[in-house]
């Protein structure tokens, strides 16, 4: 039972270059989430997909790109990275449950990102 | 808006010793209330959740947090810690009907010692 994994878990890369991280859940949760973690923040939500080909943003969506093509794939794109985009990145899935909005979140294990 | 607040960043017990760790809302209706749990190098793990109902709510390795509406609350409990209770706690707010828009409070530290 895999659940929901995360690569790469640690990358370095410079201003300007193109990174996706990448996401995947074997649960065929309907919902998937992308979030960053910084110190005095906690965490904050970047994008989120209720189904395949429907997303959304969320709190901080701004230089990050998403898709989801298939249920179970959720890549983020960071177009030109830049330093303050140094972060780890959690992915998150849920489903829902008895007819209730709010679920429980399921959170892979993170991407650490350094942009030099 | 919503938010939440963990007044408490670190946070320093002897084991057996019993915790509490604190966490106010602001929501303008009754809202989902979540604790997660983040050990070193790991994502996060739901140690309870209260939707409604009973106000005192039981999680997983002994949590159990109350939901206090009038202090709007929620503070997390366990009577006796242990060593490997050493993480970082997030108190989490959502409100019903959009769980995509749920807010993290930026986390408790706690560090158990001998």
């Amino acid at each position: 039972d895999a659940g929901i994994t995360q690569s790469p878990r640690y990358k370095i890369t410079e201003t300007g270059r193109q990174v996706t991280l990448m996401c995947h859940q074997t649960w065929s949760h309907s919902y998937m989430f992308w979030y960053r973690q910084d110190l005095g923040h906690g965490l904050r939500l970047i994008y989120y997909s209720a189904a395949a080909d429907i997303t959304d943003k969320g709190e901080v969506p701004d230089g990050y790109v998403v898709s989801r093509s298939k249920t179970e794939n959720f890549p983020l794109t960071l177009e030109s990275a830049t330093r303050s985009q140094t972060s780890v990145y959690f992915c998150a899935s849920s489903e829902l449950s008895r007819g209730e909005s709010t679920d429980t979140q399921y959170f892979g294990p993170g991407t650490r990102l350094t942009v030099l | 808006a919503q938010s939440v607040t963990q007044p408490d960043i670190h946070i320093t017990v002897s084991e057996g010793a019993s915790l509490e760790l604190r966490c106010n809302y602001s929501y303008g209706a009754t809202p989902y209330l979540f604790w997660y749990v983040q050990s070193p190098g790991q994502g996060l793990q739901l140690l309870l959740k209260y939707f409604s109902g009973d106000t005192l709510v039981q999680g997983i390795k002994g949590f159990e947090a109350e939901f206090k509406r009038s202090q709007s609350s929620f503070n997390l409990r366990k009577p006796s810690v242990h060593w490997s209770d050493a993480a970082e706690y997030f108190c989490a707010v959502g409100p019903r009907g959009g769980y995509q828009k749920v807010t993290f409070g930026i986390g408790t530290k706690l560090q158990v010692i001998p």
